[in-house]
């Protein structure tokens, strides 16, 4: 069966410093990939997908961008953190486009 | 562009009564539409889902939703309310729109729902 992952589950930053959230699927390949991130509120937006290695779709410009190394990781950094950047982070990814998406335990940020 | 919005950010029900969650949607394509739900502090569980074909869908945990294109609706109900079911739930459209590409899913704000004892 398929699996996701991601970490860290919680992290801590000062404004300013860099962010890598990590995410890894497990049990299928060439995967579509997504981050969407959580605001108290305001439902879940997507902010990038993609559909193969090197292959990143920005949804909304930010401070924060995406890579995909590998078929089945995927990678949420930045260089330098806002305090709007401050959110629950979801990790998922979905066989084909239009199919289910399977998300991940989410990443909670706190930028301080 | 599509859109997704969820009638009330909050609905409380009292245990045994019918949960009724709302959601209408908008989409220029025929849509495929779910709806998940969130324990605190955890990732999103799909409870269901409507891509084509029969219009009453049933899910996990007793919970089913109806297609109504005339409403465009997709409404999410459950006879019987359980304590269990406090949580966040969140009604999604998918429109396909990025022929071949990944299409990743428009959310509503969501619903806490509550369950009075």
């Amino acid at each position: 069966s398929q699996t996701i992952h991601q970490w860290p589950a919680t992290l801590v930053q000062p404004v300013g410093s860099p962010l890598s959230l990590e995410c890894t699927v497990e049990g299928t390949s060439n995967p579509n990939l997504y981050w969407y991130r959580q605001a108290a509120g305001r439902g879940l937006q997507l902010l990038f997908y993609s559909v193969g290695i090197g292959q990143i779709s920005s949804e909304v410009p930010q401070n924060l961008s995406a890579s995909r190394p590998q078929d089945r990781q995927f990678i949420l950094s930045s260089k330098k953190l806002l305090l709007s950047d401050s959110g629950f982070y979801l990790c998922a990814w979905s066989a084909t486009s239009r199919n289910t998406i399977y998300f991940g335990e989410g990443s909670w940020l706190t930028v301080v | 562009a599509q859109s997704v919005t969820q009638l009330g950010s909050h609905v409380s029900v009292s245990e045994g009564a019918l949960v009724l969650l709302r959601c209408n949607y908008s989409s220029s394509v025929p849509p495929y539409l779910f709806w998940y739900v969130q324990y605190p502090n955890q990732g999103l569980q799909l409870l269901l889902k409507y891509t084509t074909g029969a219009t009453l869908v049933k899910g996990i945990n007793g919970f089913e939703a109806e297609f109504k294109k005339s409403e465009t609706s997709f409404h999410l109900t459950k006879p019987s309310a359980h304590m269990s079911d406090a949580a966040e739930y969140f009604c999604a459209v998918s429109e396909g729109r990025r022929g071949g590409g990944a299409d990743g899913l428009t959310f509503g704000k969501g619903t806490h729902l509550i369950i009075q004892p």
